[in-house]
């Protein structure tokens, strides 16, 4: 059985980068079939899909957040990571990875979830 | 993007009856529509796909309907287990967007 968990730092600083990594157990990061995903929920509020990373390294990026996000992969590790960078305090959420079927590209797969504050 | 409203933002409901729980897409979304389920301080658990089609073990008195830009989620007989926040998503176009959910409460 696939599971995902999430790791990084719990606060971060205004304008700094925000980096949360999901470690993949049960599975490999691999698989084509599926998309590798970053979804986050602001407490008391709805998901928002960050961006999705194909096994290959492809990548697609909310363009709400395209100019600060990076989304990579470390297959050797059976890691993704993202990288999110001048943050606000829009920002604090609680950030889940997520593993989506490419094809019908619902997650079918939780982590358990991090929250992240924004906060000096 | 495609927007995804949902509504009413919240529901009222006597255990045993039925719910009906409606998401409109800003444009056509085919029948790319999934339903979720979320209780408080748990992920969301995949309910519905393709519009209509249970996700392994949820139960036949979970219904999806629908197709473009009109769809239904239908509980036909609210159990306890039932009463929830609900979100749908559609992944026809990216980015892939959620509705801001309905809140199933107990009336």
């Amino acid at each position: 059985q696939v599971q995902l968990q999430e790791s990084g730092p719990g606060l971060v600083k205004p304008s700094q980068t925000l980096s949360l990594t999901c470690t993949v157990s049960g599975g490999s990061i691999s698989s084509d079939s599926y998309y590798w995903s970053w979804i986050r929920q602001p407490a008391g509020k709805g998901l928002e899909w960050i961006g999705r990373i194909y096994s290959s390294g492809s990548n697609n990026y909310n363009p709400s957040l395209k100019s600060r996000l990076t989304i990579s992969v470390d297959a050797s590790k059976n890691q993704f990571s993202l990288k999110l960078s001048s943050v606000t305090a829009a920002d604090t959420a609680m950030y889940y990875c997520a593993r989506a079927d490419a094809v019908f590209g619902v997650v079918v797969t939780w982590g358990q979830g991090t929250l992240v504050t924004v906060s000096s | 993007e495609i927007v995804m409203t949902q509504s009413p933002a919240t529901l009222s409901v006597s255990p045993g009856e039925r719910a009906t729980l409606s998401c409109r897409a800003s444009q056509s979304v085919r029948s790319n529509l999934a339903w979720y389920q979320q209780k408080p301080g748990q992920t969301p658990r995949l309910l519905i796909y393709g519009a209509s089609t249970r996700a392994t073990g949820i139960p036949d008195r979970l219904s999806g309907s629908g197709s473009g830009t009109e769809f239904t989620l239908t509980i036909s007989s609210l159990q306890s287990e039932d009463f929830a926040v609900y979100y749908c998503q559609q992944y026809n176009n990216w980015p892939w967007t959620f509705g801001q959910g309905t809140k199933v409460e107990i009336k």
